[in-house]
């Protein structure tokens, strides 16, 4: 089994509607991230948690929110999805113990907004 | 604004021959800097990191990169590219506990 799994690998969804991509990790690692993947403009930070308890805004979290339920899932929702959401989204943990930060990826999640 | 740059969409090489990925960065203090190689259909794997110490870092793959205080710059190298490292290559530098990407290179490498 993969380190960091997430899930929907692939979603088709229609403008408006409510979506949620999820994210556990068995690394046990007390950092998780939310990027977003888009061709010519490299990963961009959507939401980033550094525990349990910590969740931080990165440079795009405009039209997104997440929640960390546990140490272990750290799930991602666009409220009301447009079509400039569609992206490739990624998630990713750290361990803060670690101080070079190194970030383990999962296989990312393919979101289409008609 | 502390940031990291690509300078090439893409580097085309030949098999066999040195291959070089431009990173330059702009941060303030002492920089950690990583490179992230992402295949097809796949996320990103980490390559290596510099931290401190020796300005060249070995990485997975058979790749390093060379860090240059003065020209703010972390090169990805590798002495003779394989087919098989045909992929994105991202740097990216540690911000805040979180890195900032920068934009990816397309490493094209023919036979």
């Amino acid at each position: 089994d993969a380190d960091v799994t997430q899930t929907p690998r692939n979603r088709i969804t229609k403008t408006g509607k409510r979506i949620m991509l999820e994210c556990s990790q068995t690394k046990g690692h007390d950092r998780m991230y939310w990027y977003r993947q888009d061709p010519g403009l490299g990963l961009r930070l959507i939401y980033y948690s550094f525990d349990v308890k910590d969740i931080n805004k990165g440079e795009i979290s405009d039209g997104y929110s997440v929640s960390r339920q546990a140490q272990a899932k750290f799930s991602l929702s666009l409220e009301s999805a447009i079509p400039n959401q569609t992206a490739l989204y990624f998630c990713a943990t750290s361990d803060g113990r670690n101080g070079a930060n190194v970030l383990t990826f999962g296989a990312g999640s393919r979101l289409t907004v008609l | 604004a502390q940031s990291v740059a690509q300078p090439e969409d893409q580097v085309n090489v030949a098999e066999g021959n040195p291959l070089t990925v431009k990173c330059t960065y702009s941060v303030s203090g002492n920089p950690y800097l990583f490179w992230y190689v992402q295949y097809p259909n796949r996320g990103l794997q980490f390559l290596l990191k510099y931290i401190t110490g020796d300005n060249l870092v070995k990485g997975s793959y058979g790749f390093e990169a060379e860090f240059n205080k003065s020209q703010t710059s972390f090169h990805l190298k590798k002495p003779s590219a394989l087919v098989s490292d045909s992929a994105l290559y991202f740097c990216a530098v540690r911000v805040g506990g979180k890195l900032i990407f920068g934009q990816g290179t397309e490493l094209s490498v023919k036979p």
